[in-house]
């Protein structure tokens, strides 16, 4: 099982819609975990860390669930800007900050 | 505030080649990251330093990978000799010290091809 699990999409969605992306991890004590974003031909930026008790930005929401090892992000009334790949990112184990990505989750947010 | 400096930014090669890829990161940051990533996947880290010393290269090849932080702040990557297998972006990131929770900043990469 890899460490980091996304489907890989495209999500081919509308301008306002409301999209949602899950994420799995194998390493149960893993310790921090982050959305990043990553337009096409360029380096991934933070989008969000990811919180045990949820945590929303504006449009977006992530959530944490440990007991069943899986991440997601929601993002509402979608954006033509929106466009981009999200990463899942977890940092597996203390004392390092190695981050370990996931293959991303394309979104495609059409007029 | 500059972001992570790289160059190359692109760099094309042929297989048994050597290449030496060039990290700045923002001023002040201890720990410096460096990722490949392989078209269709996510970056994977390659080695990380703090100030000049290797904190974690697991996963770095080392009989063809080498790269080091003479003077903790820039940073070289090379390979030699390059494989097809190794194009890729290889992308330089730094943060502030290393902690679990810290932002960690991207550079623009290097784009490698080898032929």
């Amino acid at each position: 099982r890899k460490e980091v699990e996304q489907d890989p999409g495209p999500f081919n969605v509308p301008e306002g819609a409301t999209v949602a992306f899950n994420c799995t991890y194998s390493n149960s004590a893993s310790q921090s975990f982050f959305w990043y974003r990553q337009d096409c031909r360029k380096e991934p930026k933070l989008l969000m860390s990811v919180y045990s008790s949820g945590n929303e930005d504006g449009r977006f929401t992530a959530q944490l669930n440990r007991a069943s090892q899986y991440i997601s992000l929601l993002i509402r009334d979608s954006k033509l800007s929106d466009s981009a790949t999200y990463l899942c990112v977890v940092i597996p184990n203390s004392g390092y900050s190695t981050l370990t990505f996931g293959k991303g989750t394309m979104l495609l947010v059409s007029p | 505030e500059a972001g992570v400096a790289q160059s190359p930014r692109y760099k094309i090669i042929e297989k048994r080649q050597s290449v030496a890829f060039w990290c700045n990161p923002i001023s002040g940051h201890a720990t410096l990251y460096w990722y490949q990533q392989i078209l269709g996947q996510g970056p994977k880290l390659l080695i990380q330093f703090q100030n000049n010393g290797v904190v974690d290269d697991s996963q770095l090849p080392k009989d063809r990978f080498s790269a080091e932080r003479l003077k903790g702040v820039d940073s070289t990557l090379k390979i030699q000799p390059a494989k097809l297998e190794d194009s890729a972006v290889y992308l330089c990131a730094s943060s502030t010290s290393g902690g679990m929770t810290e932002t960690q900043y991207f550079g623009p990469g290097t784009r490698l091809l080898v032929l």
